[in-house]
């Protein structure tokens, strides 16, 4: 089955800096991978996606990319700020049919004023 | 728009017992997945349904099981209550079966 390596476990960084997560993936079929951001006490919330037939994608301070070849994403945000602090996680899966999703163990993003 | 819900917030158990959780998804939304997440960890698939039909399942014991309902709400339940199935439980919501938005999760406490 598909295996989701996520680094690193725990990313602390200064109010204004960029802050990159890198996930690593196994199957070589999984084709959507998504990025959750989860704050204490609630259930993730998806914040960006992408698809293999994309290389980046953007979304004002968040960007995704994907090395289909390498097998790897990565979740890239800029001028972090205090409530970006949560824990994120990805995962990989295989779009479409029978769904399966595997989520890496997450990431602590720690933002310092 | 309201989003995912889900019932109860909280409940504790005591092992050997059974337990239902329930989750209404997204008002036009047909598809309903359930995750457990332990402390620490991502969530772990469980099961997805489909227009009332499984369409996927995790690696989970034969005591869970799940259904969904003509209005598209679901109820996981889970028999025989263990420790270790202590956690989060996460319903999650989609239009078709990828993209995902999820509900706050009911927190079991197995005792």
């Amino acid at each position: 089955g598909e295996n989701v390596e996520q680094h690193p476990s725990t990313l602390s960084v200064q109010e204004g800096d960029s802050a990159v997560i890198k996930c690593t993936y196994s199957d070589s079929a999984s084709n959507y991978f998504p990025w959750y951001k989860q704050e204490l006490g609630k259930g993730p919330q998806l914040i960006i996606d992408i698809r293999s037939n994309v290389g980046e994608k953007k979304d004002q301070r968040i960007a995704v990319t994907l090395n289909k070849t390498a097998k790897h994403f990565s979740l890239h945000i800029t001028e972090t700020q205090p409530e970006d602090s949560a824990v994120y996680f990805c995962a990989a899966t295989i779009s479409g049919g029978s769904y399966i999703p595997t989520f890496g163990r997450g990431t602590s993003l720690i933002v310092h004023p | 728009d309201a989003g995912v819900t889900q019932s109860p917030t909280h409940l504790i158990k005591t092992r050997g017992q059974h337990v239902t959780l329930r989750c209404s998804p997204i008002s036009g939304h047909k598809s309903v997945s359930w995750y457990q997440q332990v402390l620490g960890q991502g969530p772990q698939f469980i099961f997805q349904y489909y227009e009332k039909e499984e369409r996927g399942r995790g690696n989970f014991p034969d005591r869970f099981s799940a259904r969904q309902f003509p209005n598209y709400s679901s109820e996981l339940n889970v028999n025989a209550l263990l420790l270790g199935d202590s956690a989060l439980y996460l319903c999650a919501s989609s239009l078709s079966t990828d993209t995902q938005y999820f509900g706050p999760g009911t927190r079991l406490t197995v005792l």
